[in-house]
């Protein structure tokens, strides 16, 4: 069954550091998405990106953040100049053209230190 | 804006109790509803979903029925196991939301007893 991979499962930076995070998204799918989850709590948008722009960004989104898709198969999310409260689970999720639900990935978590 | 909001955890339930979990969401348009669970250590899982008012979603013994009436989404399941112990997100998601993002409610942590 197709799904959507993250890389890394885990990855630890300083403060300050630029991180890249990696998606495969499900091959057929034209939405992509970006949401983070802070430990034990709710699931955040953070971006979705359509066409080749983003088409919705949430106020998290700010300058630190970038997105990518740099080839026809991955979707990236840049952060700049990491924070310690840039800790948190990322999960990438992907949806076809007309399709209901996002399918999501494992998530990458991010430590920052 | 649209959002969701599900009752507050955590759950604890023994073994081949009966489950609810109330879910209601406030939305502009028709959205689609869905119920994610995330096991520890875990990503995101569909657990299922409906598309429009009236429509049950199932799935492992798990059940949730549109109603567009009562804007409810409540996820139920009547005899749970050990195994169901997890973290359950009722979430919708609108076409006419930019970007077709889905929206999540702030989850609720299932714990289930042998």
């Amino acid at each position: 069954e197709p799904e959507v991979t993250q890389t890394p499962s885990h990855q630890v930076t300083q403060m300050g550091q630029e991180v890249i995070l990696r998606c495969v998204p499900i091959s057929n799918h034209l939405y992509f998405y970006w949401y983070r989850q802070i430990l034990g709590q709710k699931v955040e948008f953070l971006v979705s990106f359509y066409n080749n722009e983003i088409s919705e960004k949430s106020e998290i989104f700010d300058d630190q953040f970038s997105v990518e898709r740099p080839d026809g198969s991955n979707f990236t999310l840049k952060i700049r100049s990491t924070k310690l409260e840039d800790s948190a689970m990322y999960f990438c999720a992907s949806r076809s053209e007309g399709g209901t639900e996002a399918f999501f990935g494992q998530g990458t978590r991010l430590t920052v230190v | 804006g649209d959002s969701v909001t599900q009752m507050e955890g955590p759950v604890t339930l023994s073994e081949e109790a009966f489950l609810t979990i109330n879910c209601t969401y406030t939305a502009t348009g028709y959205p689609s509803l869905f119920w994610y669970v995330q096991y520890p250590g875990e990503g995101l899982q569909l657990l299922l979903k409906a598309t429009k008012a009236d429509d049950k979603g199932s799935n492992k013994g798990f059940e949730a029925t549109y109603r567009k009436e009562t804007t409810s989404f409540h996820l139920e399941k009547g005899s749970v196991q050990v195994s169901d112990s997890a973290v359950y997100f009722c979430a919708l998601s609108d076409r006419n939301t930019g970007g077709f993002k889905t929206i999540f409610g702030a989850g609720t942590r299932l714990f289930v007893k042998a």
